[in-house]
């Protein structure tokens, strides 16, 4: 079965830091760009960063931008996103995609296949 | 606000017909990204509902269906079911933010 399983979120101060992960099964992981995206409560979707197949691609929204890293292990098949600086407004249930975007010789595009292969979440609180 | 306009709610009896628009720019929607819709049920992760402005994965039915002209896309569905009681979402890429975008939801109610 094809899956994505996140973990690590939880309580943390504002200013302080956590490492989510994500584990993937059922597929290539070698083979696929993954994305991060959450959702504040009661609000929409957000795209967080994007990671292409080999690693070597990242992308940011700004909003996060020097503060957080996207990662991947392909020995581990897991996606990681390590959050520093954390802010009240980062609160949000973090889902990790398999897809997203994807750049070729500078151009980049949201993939064909869109983002087909979700994790169920994991919820970060960022409060003192 | 979202950089794609999705009305934020619409509602239709069983066995009626809907639609939900999706309003971009010429930075992307109109630039000629793909455009792919999620269906988000209460509580639970979204789902890929329409990749590539109008296909179906595997599993999803045929009553959903997805379009796109110019800087808009559309989604479809016909023969409303209780069911499909949940939030969509629109998403594209955005060259002007170089990054993934997406509709601020809209949220489907049956009647």
């Amino acid at each position: 079965e094809v899956q994505l399983v996140e973990s690590g979120g939880g309580l943390v101060k504002p200013g302080g830091s956590l490492r989510l992960s994500c584990a993937a099964s059922g597929f290539t992981f070698s083979g696929h760009s993954l994305t991060w995206v959450r959702q504040a409560p009661g609000k929409g979707l957000e795209w967080v960063s994007s990671i292409g197949s080999s690693g070597s691609d990242i992308y940011y929204t700004d909003s996060v931008k020097g503060r957080f890293s996207i990662s991947r292990d392909h020995a581990k098949n897991s996606l990681y996103l390590q959050m520093n600086s954390l802010r009240a407004e980062d609160t949000a249930v973090y889902y990790c995609a398999r897809g997203g975007l994807y750049c070729t010789s500078g151009l980049c595009y949201t993939g064909y296949y869109g983002m087909d292969v979700w994790g169920q979440g994991t919820p970060v609180t960022v409060s003192s | 606000q979202s950089v794609l306009t999705q009305p934020p709610s619409v509602s239709g009896a069983p066995g009626q017909r809907v639609t939900i628009s999706c309003t971009g720019s010429s930075s992307n929607i109109g630039g000629g990204y793909d455009v792919h819709w999620y269906q988000q049920l209460p509580g639970t992760a979204p789902k890929l509902l329409i990749y590539g402005n109008n296909n179906r994965p595997s599993g999803v039915p045929d009553r959903f269906s997805g379009s796109k002209s110019g800087t808009s896309a559309s989604l479809a569905v016909t023969g409303l079911r209780a069911e499909d009681e949940a939030d969509y979402y629109c998403q594209s890429y955005d060259r002007s933010l170089s990054g993934l975008v997406f509709g601020g939801g809209t949220k489907l109610t049956v009647l």
